[in-house]
């Protein structure tokens, strides 16, 4: 069945650090692949998605490359601040079934000042 | 700005007693959805619904209920509330109208004591 890794369950970085969240997925349609960000308190929100094979999503100085060959969609920024400190989910929309949303468990970001 | 609220947003039930958790969208998104965030499992989708009158198991129902009189609500019934349905709840909604993006409420807490 359609499934996400996240195998990064804490990271702890201190400011201006290189950020990579590891993401991989598995499924056998076309997918549509975001990541999500909840900060404490709050419901998770959207940071990018990505719909095309190849393709990169940007927001907020984050960048994911949906890798269709090595199935990975992994989350990167050059230069993290204290407020990226949230938990960070990768996710997908498998083509076939739009109503179900496949979330990876979720990577708790700790950036320290 | 698409929009989800979620009430009440704290609540303490006793074992055996009844839970209503409602949500409501301005998003006019077809789905909505009902997941549960716990520490080590990320976010679990107990019921999720396709548009007014239809609610669908998710992959934890067991213990839960839902139901979906109108596009814009969509609430979680605990019939018998036990410890172990102390949880975060998030309601959410999207569709293939939200390019298949889901935006969440801000969560409700519930102890169950």
């Amino acid at each position: 069945g359609d499934s996400v890794t996240q195998k990064q369950g804490q990271v702890t970085l201190s400011e201006d650090d290189f950020l990579f969240i590891n993401c991989t997925y598995s499924t056998t349609t076309y997918p549509t692949l975001f990541w999500y960000v909840q900060y404490p308190g709050q419901g998770p929100q959207l940071l990018l998605k990505v719909t095309t094979a190849n393709n990169k999503g940007i927001s907020r100085g984050f960048e994911a490359t949906y890798d269709k060959g090595t199935t990975s969609f992994h989350l990167q920024k050059a230069s993290v601040q204290e407020s990226d400190s949230a938990v960070y989910f990768c996710a997908l929309v498998p083509d076939t079934n739009a109503y179900k949303v496949i979330f990876g468990k979720g990577t708790h970001l700790h950036v320290l000042p | 700005e698409a929009a989800v609220t979620q009430s009440p947003r704290n609540k303490v039930a006793v074992t055996g007693g009844k839970v209503t958790l409602s949500c409501n969208q301005t998003n006019n998104h077809n789905n909505m959805y009902w997941y549960r965030q716990d520490t080590g499992h990320g976010l679990r989708l107990i019921h999720y619904s396709y548009g007014a009158g239809s609610t669908e198991k998710g992959d934890i129902p067991d213990g839960y209920k839902a139901s979906r009189p109108s596009q814009e609500n969509f609430s979680l019934i605990l019939e018998l509330a036990t410890p172990s349905q102390t949880s975060v709840y998030f309601c959410a909604s999207g569709g293939q109208n939200s390019g298949n993006t889901l935006y969440f409420g801000e969560g409700s807490r519930l102890i169950v004591v």
